[in-house]
């Protein structure tokens, strides 16, 4: 059971807007930077969002992410095909000193 | 640009050890907290262990701790996970990361399977 919570499948069809959940608590989320990262099989992880809401260059403006709380969010809008990929959120965590992530949203492009 | 490379993985018997390396270039790399991410087949992301630049603090995730080491040679621009007593669960592809909790740049993964 994976510290920080998110949805097991997200899904939309292109050129909509899903929006991807991640819940934690007042010693991740709620302290420190949230980061979303796109997975492909047989790839390394991509980094899309840092720092909450801010993209590393190259990462198209399609992806945003936001912060209330104890929760973030990731929100990917003109989904493209090319999205179709496991989403994951990260942070630190204060209590057990480390990194804790999401066990990530599996996203199907309809 | 930035190339992180990873070696070392393979198969090894539960109880067995491996010593996975990661050859860094294209950035400064003493400037940088390292860490190590891993992959288990048909599981989700998560993370090892983390260093900092001059070595003086590591972190590590509770199910490594006392069994994996992570060290870095700033001279030799490299990162390393000692892993000892594997057992079957540590089965994944082993990632190493530049950063501490916000990784931009990623190896592309070593295997280590651990089974009899």
């Amino acid at each position: 059971q994976s510290v920080l919570t998110q949805p097991p499948s997200a899904s939309g069809t292109p050129g909509q807007r899903v929006t991807i959940s991640c819940s934690g608590s007042s010693s991740n989320i709620g302290r420190n930077t949230a980061n979303w990262y796109q997975h492909l099989p047989g790839t390394a992880p991509k980094l899309l969002i840092y720092t909450h809401n801010q993209r590393p260059s190259g990462v198209p403006d399609r992806f945003s992410g936001s912060k209330s709380g104890t929760s973030a969010s990731l929100a990917i809008s003109g989904l493209q095909s090319d999205d179709e990929a496991d989403y994951y959120c990260a942070a630190w965590d204060d209590s057990l000193n480390g990194v804790v992530f999401g066990g990530g949203t599996k996203l199907t492009v309809l | 640009e930035v190339q992180l490379v990873e070696s070392g993985g393979g198969l090894v018997q539960p109880g067995g050890s491996l010593r996975l390396s990661c050859a860094a270039s294209g950035f400064t790399f003493s400037s940088y907290w390292m860490s190590w991410v891993r992959q288990a087949p048909g599981k989700g992301l998560e993370w090892v262990a983390t260093i900092k630049q001059d070595g003086s603090e590591k972190y590590y995730v509770d199910s490594v701790k006392g069994r994996f080491t992570i060290s870095r040679d700033n001279a030799k621009n490299s990162l390393y996970l000692q892993m000892n007593s594997l057992r079957a669960e540590d089965t994944a592809v082993y990632y190493c990361a530049k950063g501490q909790s916000s990784w931009i740049e990623w190896g592309q993964g070593t295997l280590v399977t651990v089974s009899s």
